[in-house]
């Protein structure tokens, strides 16, 4: 149980093009996901908080307009990176709750790794 | 600002020997505690979770907490080569969706 998934696994592409990056909770339902970015060698950077049917709430210096963020149902959440240079390259990585369980264990996906040319 | 402070490493034991790995929390609300491993170019993966004070064993792996002193420890028994990875310790205040709070991990390498 408790298994998350992620989509694409590698993305590259070209500067300025936008990337959607799917997060689904296989098995559980999630009220909230968690995105996160980690550049290599470095530790986990919480990007935001994904409220299914709210907005999303971004930690301070993540622009909210390039990283935009939907969270449509109790198993999906999607990152997308607009606009994409760089310097976005990175691996992103989202984590997620399971809505029935009071142990507040989050699960994380396996990662989608951006390279951005 | 609430912060989980872990020794970065990289800490070396050899083969079949206890690694110890210690965190400290600064918020004493913090109600979960978790110990994640994050093998090198791969995502978190989730090995202990502990709520109370006192130890919990899994396998090779025991939790420790500490609340008064606001101290968690992961203990890894007969230590392989396999387990060298880094451990991210996380706390939380377990109040809806709130974030795990990360520390920056330790590097542990365990040599044959």
């Amino acid at each position: 149980g408790a298994v998350v998934s992620q989509h694409p696994s590698r993305v590259i592409c070209k500067s300025g093009t936008s990337v959607k990056i799917e997060c689904r909770s296989l098995d559980f339902q999630a009220t909230t996901m968690f995105w996160y970015r980690q550049f290599p060698k470095q530790s986990l950077m919480l990007m935001a908080t994904s409220n299914e049917g709210s907005k999303a709430t971004y930690e301070q210096g993540v622009e909210k307009d390039k990283f935009l963020i939907n969270h449509a149902s109790l198993t999906l959440s999607t990152l997308t990176v607009t606009s994409a240079h760089p310097e976005d390259s990175s691996f992103y990585i989202c984590s997620a709750r399971d809505v029935a369980s009071t142990r507040n264990e989050q699960f994380f996906g396996p990662g989608t790794r951006l390279t951005v040319l | 600002q609430k912060e989980v402070e872990q020794n970065s490493g990289p800490l070396s034991v050899p083969e079949g020997a206890i690694a110890s790995l210690n965190c400290t929390y600064s918020d004493r609300g913090s109600q979960s505690f978790f110990w994640y491993r994050q093998y090198s170019g791969k995502s978190p993966e989730l090995i202990m979770s502990i709520y109370s004070n006192g130890d919990k064993e899994d396998g090779r792996f025991t939790a420790q907490l500490n609340k008064a002193s606001q101290y968690v420890s992961l203990l890894i028994r007969d230590s392989q080569p396999s387990d060298s990875a880094t451990y991210l310790c996380a706390v939380n205040r377990n109040q809806a969706g709130t974030a795990l709070i990360f520390g920056k991990g330790t590097t542990l390498s365990v040599s044959s």
